[in-house]
């Protein structure tokens, strides 16, 4: 299947800061999207980006799916910016288990006052 | 509001005992599924199901069961024979085609006794 590689794996930001967490993948995907998952464990859809470029105020991603591989920037990071980003991808072929998401390990963000 | 609620939010089994967990959507959407997600973990597929009266393993089915009689409801059953059951437990839905995103519940969290 599919294989998802999520760097770095934990990430330490003084308040202000920028980071970029990269989203590595193995094979064509139909579907792409990131996630913060905060500390209550609820789940929140930032983008679905299976190609191109998208922005939601400080936040913004990337995706060159001919290079397998998927950037989400944070610009002026806050502290309720603090939780683990995944991404998730679909492999793009049809057939059964086609719609399933395949998840990577996350990426903890922790930032300071 | 559209979206996705799973009940309950905490749910203890005592050893030998089955317990079902609810998931109801009221988006519309043909697609659900039932992801697991350890401590520090990425999340995995339990099962999904692409229409009613039709569902799929994913890929760690051994020791849960579903059923998908209504397009709005996919409960999942934890049974005796998942030893290891003390985890996170997401529901998400999706329109059933390619290249759409998937939403998710707040989850719910079962433990042992």
């Amino acid at each position: 299947g599919i294989q998802v590689e999520q760097s770095p794996p934990d990430l330490i930001l003084q308040e202000g800061a920028n980071s970029t967490l990269r989203c590595n993948f193995s094979d064509s995907v139909n579907n792409l999207q990131w996630f913060h998952q905060n500390p209550w464990g609820q789940l929140i859809n930032l983008f679905y980006i299976p190609s191109g470029t998208k922005q939601n105020g400080r936040l913004s991603a990337t995706t060159v799916a001919t290079e397998r591989y998927s950037l989400l920037y944070i610009s002026s990071s806050q502290t309720t910016d603090s939780g683990v980003y995944f991404c998730a991808v679909s492999a793009g072929y049809s057939g059964a288990g086609s719609y399933q998401l395949t998840f990577g390990k996350g990426t903890k963000l922790s930032v300071i006052p | 509001d559209g979206g996705i609620t799973q009940s309950p939010k905490y749910l203890f089994r005592k050893e030998g005992q089955n317990v079902t967990l609810s998931c109801e959507q009221n988006l519309n959407h043909d697609a659900m599924y039932w992801y697991r997600q350890d401590p520090g973990q990425g999340l995995r597929l339990i099962y999904y199901s692409q229409i009613v009266n039709d569902f799929q393993k994913g890929d760690i089915a051994e020791g849960y069961s579903v059923s998908r009689e209504k397009k709005e409801s996919f409960p999942l059953t934890v049974t005796s024979a998942q030893k290891n059951p003390t985890a996170f437990y997401l529901c998400a839905s999706s329109l059933r085609q390619d290249n759409q995103p998937q939403h998710f519940g707040d989850g719910t969290r079962l433990s042992i006794l």
